[in-house]
């Protein structure tokens, strides 16, 4: 089982640009939730999916947008970057309420 | 609204000392409560989760404990290790009628000293 895996790795945008970020959840994990972290802070809840729809999302604008295949993988899409998104961008599978959280390496995003 | 809290911010200990990380949390109405590891530039590795209905948990030389009424839970390292040395975040499942909604600390950086 390779777990929770993330690409790409590192990425750099240039402010203006859009950016599509990915998640493979771990096998028999049907929840992806997608998490911010800014260098020394906690990982801040942008968005869940589950069954292809997103059912919770946390405190952040509608250039964050997001997509759940049947496959359960996920993708984060960000429009109209700012230099402030720069940051590590975690993804979180799990099963449906409960049970624990496995988190992917991360992507590093870097906008200039 | 849940804040989560870490104390200390920083810890420096000597190897083989036994230490205690903390973590409070404003609403005690959390679904789960887990704690993960995190190394320099890298993902998040879990540790332990405690499910609401439980006073603790143990996987080698951790312990968990949560005490829901108080808002608290610590993290107990036995024994430290230089191989210990990361980060450490808490993190928990709120509100209860959600799937893992984590809300995290800022974690404490732990460096064990050779």
């Amino acid at each position: 089982d390779a777990g929770v895996t993330q690409s790409p790795t590192h990425l750099i945008k240039t402010r203006g640009q859009q950016v599509t970020l990915r998640c493979s959840p771990k096998s028999g994990h049907d929840t992806v939730s997608w998490y911010q972290q800014a260098l020394g802070q906690g990982p801040q809840f942008i968005f869940q999916y589950y069954e292809e729809e997103e059912r919770q999302r946390g405190n952040f604008p509608d250039r964050f947008s997001g997509h759940q295949f049947p496959n359960y993988s996920s993708e984060l899409n960000v429009n109209a970057l700012l230099l402030g998104d720069s940051a590590l961008y975690l993804c979180a599978s799990s099963r449906d309420r409960g049970g624990t959280a496995f988190f992917g390496q991360g992507t590093r995003l870097t906008v200039v | 609204k849940q804040e989560v809290t870490q104390i200390p911010a920083a810890l420096s200990v000597p190897e083989g000392e036994n230490l205690v990380l903390n973590c409070s949390f404003t609403d005690s109405a959390i679904y789960n409560l887990q704690w993960f590891r995190q190394d320099p530039g890298k993902g998040l590795t879990s540790l332990l989760l405690i499910q609401s209905s439980q006073r603790e948990q143990t996987s080698g030389r951790l312990n968990a404990s949560l005490d829901k009424s108080s808002g608290r839970s610590t993290l107990y390292i036995a024994a430290s290790q230089p191989g210990d040395s990361a980060t450490y975040l808490c993190a928990v499942s709120w509100p209860p009628n959600t799937g893992n909604q984590f809300y995290f600390g800022t974690g404490t950086s732990l460096t064990v000293i050779p």
